[in-house]
């Protein structure tokens, strides 16, 4: 099973500034099938990126990923305050699929 | 639009059984994967279990394998997840999403909380 470890667990910033969230797996992900998500409290998660890079229906190209192979990245870049929550990556290469631990992204 | 709705959630003994039920509309249920998909209070996303659309295959994960049964009423548009021998460690907001692999849509989730 692939674990995928995701890094800050928690990050604290202000509204406009830039959020870089890291998802780092055990091995391969193999053809870059790797998805975020964001959560927020008392809601179902929320599909922003699949494959890696592309972007979901209705998703502001504010969000983009990147990575491949083991280290992916999401990055916000300009945060609204809509976008304080919580972000899950997501792997679907391999079964079981897997999701990683989350972070937080807080006001500061 | 897509609507998923979940329901028969509740407090359950240890050992005891669940019946969940999810009840789609707004897409052609019966062309779609369906997955059961489980969040521990306050903790991280889980995959439970996977049904084809014409329930043909059929994936559980390890830790409900033997225990909880995937099935789907495409007459109905329902999926179902039967849940017996149920542990504290089953604890957890169960939602239902479309798709295998990726989950474009969920519905709002039901809680099963296993306790004595």
């Amino acid at each position: 099973e692939i674990v995928l470890t995701q890094s800050p667990g928690t990050l604290s910033l202000s509204p406009g500034e830039r959020a870089t969230l890291s998802c780092r797996a055990s091995q391969s992900v193999s053809s870059g099938y790797l998805a975020w998500y964001q959560q927020k409290p008392g809601q179902a998660p929320r599909l922003l990126i699949y494959g890696a890079s592309s972007r979901a229906t209705g998703i502001p190209d504010r969000f983009s990923g990147s990575g491949s192979g083991t280290d992916f990245t999401l990055t916000i870049s300009r945060l609204e305050p809509e976008d304080f929550a919580v972000y899950y990556c997501q792997q679907y290469g391999s079964s079981p699929l897997t999701f990683g631990g989350g972070t937080k992204v807080e006001i500061k | 639009q897509v609507q998923l709705v979940e329901s028969g959630g509740g407090l359950v003994k240890p050992g005891g059984s669940l019946r969940l039920s999810c009840a789609a509309s707004g897409f052609t249920f019966s062309d779609y994967y369906m997955t059961w998909i489980r969040q521990a209070p306050r903790k991280g996303l889980e995959w439970v279990s996977y049904i084809s659309s014409t329930a043909t295959t059929i994936y559980h994960a390890d830790s409900v394998k033997g225990r909880f049964t995937i099935s789907r009423d495409n007459a109905k548009n329902s999926l179902y997840l039967q849940m017996n021998s149920l542990r504290a460690e089953d604890t957890a907001v169960y939602y239902c999403a479309s798709g295998q692999n990726i989950f474009q849509h969920w519905g709002q989730g039901t809680l099963v909380t296993v306790s004595s």
